[in-house]
């Protein structure tokens, strides 16, 4: 089992591009939750998927970002025109849709917008 | 939801020492309590965890307390090591239905050899 796969591992964008960051559950979990890590900052919960379903994206600012996680494929998150702000760690985590409670994460992504 | 805080920020022992990390939530309804390790660069990995129905769990020189009623719950670490050195994070959630961990600001855990 390979774990749960995040790439890029590092993404550097100019302020206004997109970033897409890709999140590979491992195999047999069908809950994704995506977290933000500023430095010296905790893990901000952003959304929860399942697959073909967001269950809940509170965390989500309202614009620029969302995020999908297909009947086949990884997990995705979007940011459109990105921003100074949104330079950031961003960390995926699955688990198994039979138990709901330990949350294996992936490697992360590394966003720094210039 | 739930809110999750964590302290302190920042702790420092020596070699050999013991460390105590606290968290408090709110939401009465969270019955699981993970515990997440993170080195400087990599992935939060799990160290521990307690559910709602045990008071206490150990593993070696990792432990977790948890009082429902007062809703807190702490990790311990005892004969702290070196590579004891992280950030850790405390988590509340609840199992089952939408289960999302929330979770603490974090410990950074600094052990002096």
């Amino acid at each position: 089992n390979a774990g749960v796969m995040q790439n890029p591992r590092h993404l550097v964008r100019r302020r206004g591009q997109e970033a897409r960051l890709r999140c590979s559950p491992m195999k047999g979990h069908s809950h994704v939750y995506w977290y933000r890590q500023l430095p010296e900052e905790g893990l901000k919960f952003m959304v929860y998927l399942q697959k073909e379903n967001i269950i809940d994206e509170s965390g989500m600012p309202k614009e620029r970002f969302s995020a999908e996680f297909p009947k086949e494929g990884p997990s995705i998150l979007r940011i459109q025109q990105v921003v100074r702000g949104d330079s950031a760690a961003y960390f995926c985590a699955s688990s198994p849709v039979d138990r709901g409670t330990e949350a294996f994460f992936g490697q992360g992504t590394r966003l720094t917008v210039v | 939801g739930e809110n999750v805080e964590q302290h302190p920020s920042t702790l420092s022992v020596q070699e050999g020492d013991s460390a105590v990390i606290k968290c408090t939530y709110s939401d009465s309804a969270s019955n699981y309590f993970p515990w997440y390790k993170q080195e400087l660069g990599k992935r939060p990995q799990l160290i521990i965890d307690i559910r709602s129905n045990v008071g206490e769990k150990k593993d070696q020189r990792i432990a977790v307390t948890l009082n429902k009623t007062a809703k807190h719950f702490s990790l311990h670490i005892t004969e702290t090591q070196p590579e004891d050195s992280a950030v850790y994070f405390c988590a509340a959630s609840t199992s089952g239905g939408s289960y999302i961990p929330t979770f603490g600001r974090g410990t950074s855990l600094i052990v002096h050899p």
